[in-house]
C-alpha cells in the first residue's frame, strides 16, 4: 500500500460547474504532483507542488489550479468543467530532494462531466 | 510525432512466458526512465527505475534502456496471471519533475 489517498473516489458533473479534488501524500513527502489519465491514455502532468509553491505546470490551461496545505496534502481544482475534462485524475507524492526516491500514485478520482 | 511512444497491445500470452514491452521516445533531454503497472482502477504502481542507458534487473523483471536508439525494454520472466495489467512507460529530464508516460501496452497473462 503506497499510503497516497485520494478522495472522491468518483464524481459526476455538468459542463460549466466547478469541481475539487483532493490528496493526501504519503508520510514523509513534501511533493505532490497532479496528472490526468483519459481512458486508454498514460497519465498526462497537470502540475506539481512542493513546500506549497508550485514547481512545475505542463500544458494545461488556467482553469486548472492547485494548492498545497502546510501538511503537504493537496488539491486541484478546475473551473468551467468541459467533456473532455472527464478523466482519471491521479494524485503523486514523493521526497523531491531524495535522488533514489520517486513517485507513488493514489488510486485516483474519476471525474465524469456531462 | 508524440513525445513517447508504445504498443497499446493488447498483448496476450501463455503463463510462463518471457514478455518483451518497448517505448520509444523523441526527446534526447531524457535521463530517468521508469515503468509502471497499473491495475485495472487502480494508480500506477512503480516497478522499475533506471538512470541513463544500462540495464536493471529486480526479481522476474530486466528493464533496459539504450538512449543512442532512444528506446527502452522490460523484460518479464516467467510471466504470471497477476501480471496481467497495462504497463507504462515514463521518463523525465529532470529527477522527479515532469514525467511523461506512454499510453501504455495492456498484457493479458493466460493460464
Amino acid at each position: 500500500e503506497t499510503g497516497v489517498t485520494q478522495s472522491p473516489t468518483h464524481l459526476i458533473k455538468t459542463r460549466g460547474q466547478q469541481v475539487t479534488l483532493r490528496c493526501s501524500s504519503q508520510s514523509g513527502h513534501n511533493t505532490v504532483s497532479w496528472y490526468q489519465q483519459a481512458l486508454g491514455q498514460g497519465p498526462q502532468f497537470i502540475f506539481q507542488y512542493y513546500r506549497e509553491e508550485e514547481n512545475g505546470r505542463g500544458n494545461f490551461p488556467p482553469r486548472f489550479s492547485g494548492l498545497q496545505f502546510p501538511n503537504y496534502s493537496s488539491e486541484l481544482n478546475v473551473n468551467a468543467l468541459e467533456l473532455d475534462d472527464s478523466a482519471l485524475y491521479l494524485c503523486a507524492s514523493s521526497r523531491l530532494a531524495e535522488y533514489t526516491d520517486t513517485q507513488y500514485f493514489g488510486p485516483g478520482t474519476r471525474l465524469t462531466v456531462l | 510525432q508524440k513525445e513517447v511512444e508504445q504498443d497499446p497491445g493488447p498483448l496476450s500470452v501463455p503463463e510462463g512466458a518471457i514478455v518483451s514491452l518497448n517505448c520509444t521516445y523523441s526527446n534526447s533531454a531524457f535521463q530517468y526512465f521508469m515503468w509502471y503497472r497499473q491495475y485495472s482502477r487502480k494508480g500506477p504502481e512503480l516497478l522499475m527505475y533506471t538512470y541513463s542507458s544500462g540495464n536493471k534487473e529486480d526479481g522476474r523483471f530486466t528493464a533496459q534502456v539504450d538512449k543512442s536508439s532512444k528506446y527502452i525494454s522490460l523484460f518479464i520472466r516467467d510471466s504470471q496471471p497477476s501480471d496481467s495489467a497495462t504497463y507504462l512507460c515514463a521518463m523525465s529530464p529532470n529527477y522527479g519533475q515532469n514525467f511523461v508516460f506512454g499510453p501504455g501496452t495492456r498484457l493479458s497473462v493466460l493460464p
